[in-house]
């Protein structure tokens, strides 16, 4: 069965700090990993990576796949309280059946 | 990408009550996917809606308690029957699209948050 780790669970810092998130996942036929931000209900796209070591980045979000390791970071970089949200990272790991396995995801709580 | 309107937003429901929750995209998509996710939980994939044909379940999710219709390429309900203070969930409509690097980027509903007395 696939499945996606991530962590921490929860992560509480300072407004400025910079955070890392991890995702980790064991999976049949990976294709992708994605990662999303959750506010309220409907979760955004962030970042899809395909191949290993080449960082995405968006303003002061960035990611990397380590296809060896078999994960994935979420780096963001002087945090703001707007980055309040859960992180949810998913794999996509079938061909022919467009199906994510989504991990539990890390809620990410910035303090003014 | 594809912009999906979905109602209700949130619901408050009484037990044994059935609610159906409606998905509405701006273009036309092949598959439709519905998620729910529990409270402190992720996402799980309830179903795949595809059109003209029945929808497709995971483990653990059945036609008669999840009924879905999928009338045409645009829209498709998904039916909580028989509820239970265990549905209580937020339940997303999602669909596929092409991001800037490739395929299979889900975009979702805002979500109806349904709660079960």
């Amino acid at each position: 069965e696939d499945k996606v780790v991530q962590s921490p669970l929860s992560l509480v810092v300072h407004e400025g700090d910079t955070v890392t998130l991890n995702c980790s996942y064991e999976v049949t036929n990976f294709r992708s990993l994605l990662w999303y931000k959750q506010e309220k209900k409907a979760p955004t796209f962030l970042f899809m990576l395909t191949s290993s070591g080449i960082e995405k980045k968006s303003g002061r979000l960035s990611s990397i796949l380590d296809k060896k390791e078999l994960s994935s970071i979420l780096n963001i970089t002087a945090t703001q309280t707007g980055d309040s949200a859960i992180y949810l990272c998913a794999v996509d790991a079938n061909f022919g059946n467009e199906k994510l396995t989504f991990g539990t995801g890390t809620r990410l709580t910035i303090i003014p | 990408s594809a912009v999906i309107s979905q109602k209700p937003s949130r619901d408050i429901c009484q037990r044994g009550t059935s609610l159906t929750i409606q998905c509405q995209v701006d273009s036309q998509v092949t598959m439709m996917f519905w998620y729910r996710q529990q409270p402190g939980q992720s996402l799980t994939l309830i179903a795949t809606a595809n059109q003209g044909s029945e929808a497709t379940y995971e483990s653990g999710f059945v036609i008669d308690k999840f009924p879905i219709s999928r009338p045409n390429l645009t829209f498709s309900t998904l039916t909580v029957s028989n509820m239970s203070p265990e549905d209580s969930s937020i339940y997303l409509c999602s669909v596929e699209g092409t991001g800037r690097s490739g395929a299979n980027v889900l975009t979702f509903g805002a979500g109806s948050r349904l709660t079960v007395l």
